[in-house]
């Protein structure tokens, strides 16, 4: 079965520390993928990775970094926490991207982490 | 930039009716649209997807339509339950990666 795991659900952390986020995915699969949601905004991307030690800039990429150091793992940085990074943030992973799978690829998301930035 | 858009406010209906969410898109039609269920406080789950060449595509109780000239997809669950409650996302396909719409709440009343 398909599986991807978030570190943390729930995480309360204070403005100007740097956060780390985990994502591990058990499918084998090429591409990953950060995305935060917020009310009334859906889900934005923020960074995604087609490779091994590759990244790519998503729509909100300012504040947040990524490290892709093995295929199953994708982890998402707040260098320095801020408040309106408060947000539920999801990962995901497919097996291809949409563009070179001709779309038909869909994504497998994790159960999300919640973050609160004091 | 490619937009999709969704009716945020909620949608209300009885047990047993056939809701029909709606999705909207701008510029050019995406090759594929892509449909998801999400529970409070889970990730977003797949249900269908529909390539721009096909009107109609159905599995079970779900029904999705494309029409390109009106640039808009349809979401029918027939005979829906109140287990059917969540919220449903659309995503078009894009160059790089998906773009989500942000997702109307259904809410079905026994």
């Amino acid at each position: 079965d398909v599986k991807v795991t978030q570190s943390s659900r729930y995480l309360v952390k204070r403005t100007g520390e740097k956060v780390f986020l985990e994502c591990v995915q058990d499918m084998d699969h090429e591409n990953m993928f950060w995305y935060r949601q917020d009310p009334g905004l859906g889900l934005r991307l923020i960074y995604f990775s087609y490779d091994v030690k590759m990244k790519e800039k998503g729509d909100i990429p300012e504040g947040y970094s990524v490290s892709r150091e093995k295929k199953e793992r994708f982890s998402l940085i707040l260098e320095s926490a801020s408040t309106n990074q408060t947000s539920m943030y999801l990962c995901a992973s497919s097996l291809s991207p949409p563009g070179l799978a001709g779309g038909q690829e869909t994504q497998y998301f994790g159960p999300g982490t919640r973050l609160l930035v004091l | 930039s490619q937009k999709i858009e969704q009716n945020s406010e909620a949608l209300n209906i009885q047990e047993g009716k056939t809701a029909t969410l709606t999705c909207n898109y701008t510029n050019y039609s995406p090759a594929y649209l892509q449909w998801y269920r999400q529970d409070p406080g889970r990730g977003p789950v797949f249900l269908l997807l529909i390539r721009e060449n096909e009107k109609e595509k159905r599995k079970e109780r779900l029904k999705v339509t494309f029409d390109t000239t009106l640039k808009q997809s349809l979401f029918h669950i027939t005979a829906s339950q109140p287990a059917d409650s969540a919220t449903y996302l659309c995503a078009r396909t894009g160059r790089r990666a998906l773009t989500f719409g942000s997702g109307t709440r259904l809410q079905v009343q026994p």
